[in-house]
């Protein structure tokens, strides 16, 4: 009963190259975030969206760009990879007014290697 | 801007024996507090709200507004505890969005 996905679970990309990365929900959730996992830096916002077309920039947006054009689907844009990049990127999601009831629903992560 | 911390990357402690997992925040009004865990090759999922004050596979936390922490808890460790454990904190100006600790990778030894 996967509920959030993600649709690459390794990726290697060349520096320079664009990239995308794709998550889909399930769920009817308003909410979706990206989030980038690094040892010993714990999870960092990239982007999120509260609506369909909607982005708010987190705490780490330099370098990546999002899009919204349906509910469910929540896509990570790398516009130029660069090696700095590879980490581990965490899709989540959550029902509007529910965070502090049921927190997010993560997808299983994608890896994502710049060489 | 509020920020969580937890100030042990590595912990690691034998079968049976108490262990604490520490989170500490900085934030001047009334936050709400997560604990979530990642057991090997499992995704990312919620363990604990401060808000039910209830015990999760006998974990459980307590939100010290004075001290402004929210350490984790259990009494008797299991190996199947062994995991990497985030604290999270969401505030009232900041809609959904929750601030993830450094995360502490917990070691249940036999």
């Amino acid at each position: 009963d996967v509920k959030v996905t993600q649709s690459s679970r390794y990726l290697v990309k060349r520096t320079g190259e664009k990239v995308f990365l794709e998550c889909v929900q399930d769920m009817d959730h308003e909410n979706m975030f990206w989030y980038r996992q690094d040892p010993g830096l714990g999870l960092r916002l990239i982007y999120f969206s509260y609506d369909v077309k909607m982005k708010e920039k987190g705490d780490i947006p330099e370098g990546y760009s999002v899009s919204r054009e349906k509910k469910e689907r929540f896509s990570l844009i790398l516009e130029s990879a660069s090696t700095n990049q590879t980490s581990m990127y965490l899709c989540a999601s959550s029902l509007r007014g529910t965070l502090i009831y049921y927190g997010y629903t993560f997808g299983s992560g994608t890896r994502l290697t710049v060489v | 801007a509020q920020r969580v911390t937890q100030p042990e990357k590595l912990l690691s402690v034998f079968k049976g024996a108490p262990v604490e997992l520490k989170c500490n925040y900085s934030y001047s009004g009334s936050p709400e507090l997560f604990w979530y865990v990642q057991y090997s090759r499992q995704r990312l999922q919620l363990l604990l709200r401060h808000i039910s004050r209830e015990s999760i596979k006998g974990f459980t936390a307590d939100l010290n507004k004075g001290e402004t922490s929210f350490h984790l808890k259990k009494p008797f460790a299991q190996e199947e505890d062994s995991a990497m454990y985030y604290c999270a904190l969401s505030v009232e100006t900041s809609g959904s969005r929750l601030t993830f600790g450094e995360g502490t990778q917990l070691t249940v030894n036999p």
